[in-house]
């Protein structure tokens, strides 16, 4: 059974950098075709992709928020790690990690989320 | 990296059908068939509904199925039950983003 779960601080201030952990059961991250994705989902708004990084360490970002993420994978853990600098309010949403199988380009197994309120 | 377009709400009353597209581009929906659809209640996860355009995974209802014609890809619900008021995704693979991954706008379903 698949599981994720995401963890990181609940309210960060503007400016500072966030960081999120996905630790996951069930699955290797070395496993080819297999990735983990970050998605997050502001109030009351749609779904938008963060990055998403693959068993090969290919890592694929955001074209819109490129410049202020970082996605890493410590396979030994079963955990990945994304950064995001330059923090501002209107970051503040819930953020997903993802299974990802990349035969069906499909998430096919969530985490519960996690809330990040940006607020000095 | 556009979203693909869905309405922003569909209603419908239980026991009829309803159909939600998803409008993307020869890039993305019309190109390949790597449509998927996600079911999300009011602060729940997103749930894999349909992948591969029209094959549902395990567990999810006959009644959820998929369908694609050009650019346009869409997911219909026959036999609306309450349960299945929420907000539905598409995504699609797309070729004209780095990311390769897209979804769309959301849809709110509302079984009146």
């Amino acid at each position: 059974q698949i599981t994720l779960k995401e963890s990181g601080p609940t309210l960060v201030k503007p400016t500072q950098t966030l960081t999120l952990t996905c630790t996951f059961s069930g699955f290797s991250l070395s496993t080819s075709g297999v990735g983990v994705g970050w998605i997050r989902q502001p109030p009351g708004k749609a779904l938008e992709w963060l990055a998403l990084i693959y068993w090969n360490d290919d890592k694929r970002y955001s074209p819109s928020l490129k410049s202020r993420l970082t996605i890493t994978k410590d396979t030994s853990k079963n955990q990945v790690v994304l950064t995001m600098t330059n923090m501002d309010p209107v970051d503040t949403a819930t953020y997903y990690c993802a299974h990802g199988v990349l035969r069906y380009f499909v998430l096919d197994v969530w985490g519960q989320g996690t809330t990040v309120t940006v607020s000095s | 990296q556009s979203a693909l377009t869905q309405p922003a709400s569909v209603s419908g009353s239980p026991g009829q059908s309803i159909t939600i597209s998803c409008t993307g581009t020869s890039s993305d929906v019309g190109g390949y068939n790597y449509v998927s659809w996600y079911q999300q209640h009011p602060g729940k996860a997103p749930k894999l509904m349909i992948y591969d355009v029209s094959n549902r995974p395990s567990g999810v209802s006959n009644r959820f199925s998929g369908s694609k014609s050009g650019n346009t890809a869409s997911l219909t619900i026959s036999g609306l039950q309450a349960e299945d008021e929420a907000d539905y995704y598409c995504s699609s693979y797309t070729s004209s983003s780095t990311l390769h991954w897209v979804f769309g706008g959301g849809t709110k379903l509302t079984v009146l």
